[in-house]
């Protein structure tokens, strides 16, 4: 019973390009939540998605930022021209339902832009 | 502005004494709480969780206390194991929010035999 998948773990992108990071969520588990940490921060929210929707992105950037979560496959957070600036590591988590807050959560991918 | 605040960076405890990690939250409507454990390179892991309508919840070694009056809790951990030495993240959460987590900092909590 494997828990929550983020591949790759570490990446490495030059300014200008884009960046894929991937999350599987648990078996059974339809709900993702993408958060972002900074060095020396806390996890910030990004995005909720459901299968093929977009529950709430309040805190993804207005610009360059997308995720989706397909009906078949991973969820996908993407970022285009990618800067310094998103040099973080990004978390995904998923939970069986709404408002099931110990949500589980991968190991992270770690993005470095240089 | 920081809702969740947890304002000391690192705690360094005894083996076998209590370990006592704070955190304060300034939005009144914050209704459910959750400590999650954190070692490096690894992901968030759920540790405990309280709800606003109970000021203690228990479970093995680890328990937290909530005073909403001061918008105050605190996650004491006795006795503490080195193997609890990891970054703990107090988090908040309100209904109709979507489940999304607002999350402290964190700690660093050393634990040393």
């Amino acid at each position: 019973n494997a828990g929550v998948m983020q591949n790759p773990r570490h990446l490495v992108r030059r300014r200008g390009q884009e960046a894929r990071l991937r999350c599987s969520p648990m078996k059974g588990h339809s709900h993702v939540y993408w958060y972002r940490q900074l060095p020396e921060e806390g996890l910030k929210f990004m995005v909720y998605l459901q299968k093929e929707n977009i529950i709430d992105e309040s805190g993804m950037p207005k610009e360059r930022f997308s995720a989706e979560f397909p009906k078949e496959g991973p969820s996908i957070l993407r970022i285009q021209q990618v800067v310094r600036g998103d040099s973080a590591a990004y978390f995904c988590a998923s939970s069986p339902y709404r408002d099931h807050y110990g949500y589980t959560f991968g190991s992270g991918t770690r993005l470095t832009v240089v | 502005d920081q809702q969740v605040k947890q304002n000391s960076p690192s705690l360094s405890v005894q083996e076998g004494r209590i370990s006592i990690l704070n955190c304060d939250y300034t939005n009144s409507m914050f209704d459910y709480f959750l400590w999650y454990k954190k070692y490096p390179a690894e992901g968030p892991t759920f540790l405990i969780s309280i709800s606003s309508i109970k000021d203690k919840n228990e479970d093995g070694r680890f328990t937290v206390f909530l005073n909403k009056s001061a918008k105050h809790l605190s996650l004491h951990i006795v006795p503490s194991q080195p193997g609890d030495s990891a970054v703990y993240f107090c988090a908040a959460n309100y209904g109709g929010s979507q489940g999304n987590l607002i999350f402290g900092k964190g700690t660093k909590l050393s634990v040393k035999p």
